[in-house]
């Protein structure tokens, strides 16, 4: 079955950097678009970032540009996210998830998300 | 880009139908039949439950249905069960700049 793991979330000052991996198996990682979606008890859920199977293609939420940077590795079959210059906005639940097909913005499976907290 | 407005709370009886709207602008909503919507139960990650407006991924319950008019997106719950109260929030493609946007969540409850 599709599983998708996130790590590395956790505590971190303003300024701060942090990487975010996420271990997918159960189906076949190459073949699918993938994403980063966040989550924050006051702004609910919030599109972050996605990347096509051949990380040809990038996109970013206005919110992260130029402060995240999503990658894969196709043969170590998983994702990653480096977020640098972090702010006490960017505190949020984190999730990993695998795109539907080649669409952009239909998520067809989450991980179970990753806590990232920003604060001095 | 703004949030997609979602009233933030929706009540129903068990079996009967209840319907969330989206509201967005003629820059997501109303300019693409690309919503989705996800149900959240507390504590774990959302599921997909209509895709491409009125589409359901195959395992979801043909008790839920999607539509859009103009700028504004619905999902139907029919035959209301008690394992249907959790969060659900739209999502709708905004264009190539903005990608995309997702709604502010409605929180069903079974009464």
């Amino acid at each position: 079955q599709v599983q998708l793991v996130e790590s590395g979330g956790g505590l971190v000052k303003p300024g701060g950097s942090l990487r975010l991996s996420c271990a997918a198996s159960g189906f076949t990682f190459s073949y699918h678009y993938m994403s980063w979606i966040r989550q924050t008890p006051g702004k609910g859920l919030e599109w972050v970032s996605y990347i096509s199977s051949g990380s040809s293609t990038v996109y970013y939420a206005d919110s992260v540009k130029g402060r995240f940077t999503i990658s894969r590795d196709n043969a170590k079959n998983s994702l990653y996210l480096q977020m640098n210059s972090l702010r006490a906005e960017d505190t949020a639940v984190y999730y990993c998830a695998r795109n539907y097909a080649s669409s952009m913005l239909i998520f067809d499976y989450w991980g179970q998300g990753t806590l990232v907290t920003v604060s001095s | 880009q703004s949030a997609l407005t979602q009233p933030a709370s929706v009540s129903g009886s068990p079996g009967q139908s209840i319907t969330i709207s989206c509201t967005g602008t003629s820059s997501d909503v109303g300019s693409y039949n690309l919503v989705s919507w996800y149900q959240q139960h507390p504590g774990t990650a959302p599921k997909l439950m209509i895709y491409d407006v009125s589409k359901r991924p195959s395992g979801v319950s043909d008790r839920f249905s999607g539509s859009k008019s103009g700028n504004t997106a619905s999902l139907t719950i029919s035959g209301l069960q008690a394992d249907d109260e959790a969060d659900y929030y739209c999502c709708s493609y905004a264009g190539i700049s903005a990608l995309g946007v997702f709604g502010t969540g409605t929180k069903v409850t079974v009464l």
